[in-house]
């Protein structure tokens, strides 16, 4: 069974520190894909990045990078210099494709709260 | 903008009735799947469409059900409301599986 685990429920920090939000995963799968998503108070989820689980390279993009690591089962996110507008709920999610079909498994979700 | 629109954006309903729940893909994706996302939590996996089929369930009774049409628009249905299925239920598009998900803005429903 796939399970995502982050450990922070809530996180507030003061605007242009950095902050890391932790994911860890668990899958019997060896080819699985990992995602990020975005929730603002408005509902929908906005995607992030997509990274399968042949490419431990780690990305960038603009204030924003992610760290995976295969050995230790995680895929952290970092935001460098945080804004307000980054305060959101943000959610690590795992993906395999069981008979075909493709089920995401999301984690509970980091609010993070950027104070002005 | 994901180019997935889901409608109503809020609705309520009495214990015991049915509710449907519409979306429209984004232009080209053949792939439609549920998710219901109750407060605090995380997105639950409901079911999956891929022309037309259900191909994929989560552990959702069968009072949730679905439909996908030739358009590749999608309804969700739940018939015989219960209190707990007050959640947001978000549709989400991708061009078959294993890619990207895109979700729409989701539903917001509530049973009293």
């Amino acid at each position: 069974a796939q399970k995502v685990t982050q450990a922070q429920t809530e996180i507030s920090v003061v605007e242009k520190e950095d902050v890391t939000l932790d994911c860890v995963y668990e899958t019997r799968d060896t080819t699985y894909y990992l995602f990020w998503y975005k929730q603002p108070p408005s509902g929908e989820l906005v995607f992030l990045i997509r990274r399968n689980s042949f490419d431990e390279q780690n990305e960038i993009s603009g204030r924003y990078s992610w760290n995976f690591q295969k050995s230790t089962s995680s895929f952290n996110f970092t935001i460098t210099a945080s804004q307000v507008v980054d305060s959101a709920v943000y959610f690590c999610a795992l993906s395999e494709a069981p008979g075909g079909y493709q089920k995401v498994t999301f984690g509970t979700g980091t609010k993070l709260q950027v104070i002005p | 903008e994901t180019g997935v629109t889901q409608s109503p954006t809020h609705l309520i309903k009495t214990r015991g009735q049915q509710v449907t729940l519409r979306c429209s893909s984004q232009s080209g994706h053949n792939t439609v799947s549920w998710y219901q996302q109750a407060l605090g939590q995380g997105p639950q996996f409901i079911f999956q469409y891929y022309r037309e089929e259900e191909n994929g369930r989560g552990n959702f009774p069968p009072r949730f059900s679905g439909l996908q049409f030739p358009n590749y628009s999608s309804e969700l249905n739940v018939n015989a409301l219960e209190l707990d299925d007050s959640a947001l239920y978000l549709c989400a598009s991708s061009l078959n599986s294993g890619r990207t998900i895109y979700f729409g803005e989701g539903s917001w429903l509530t049973v009293v």
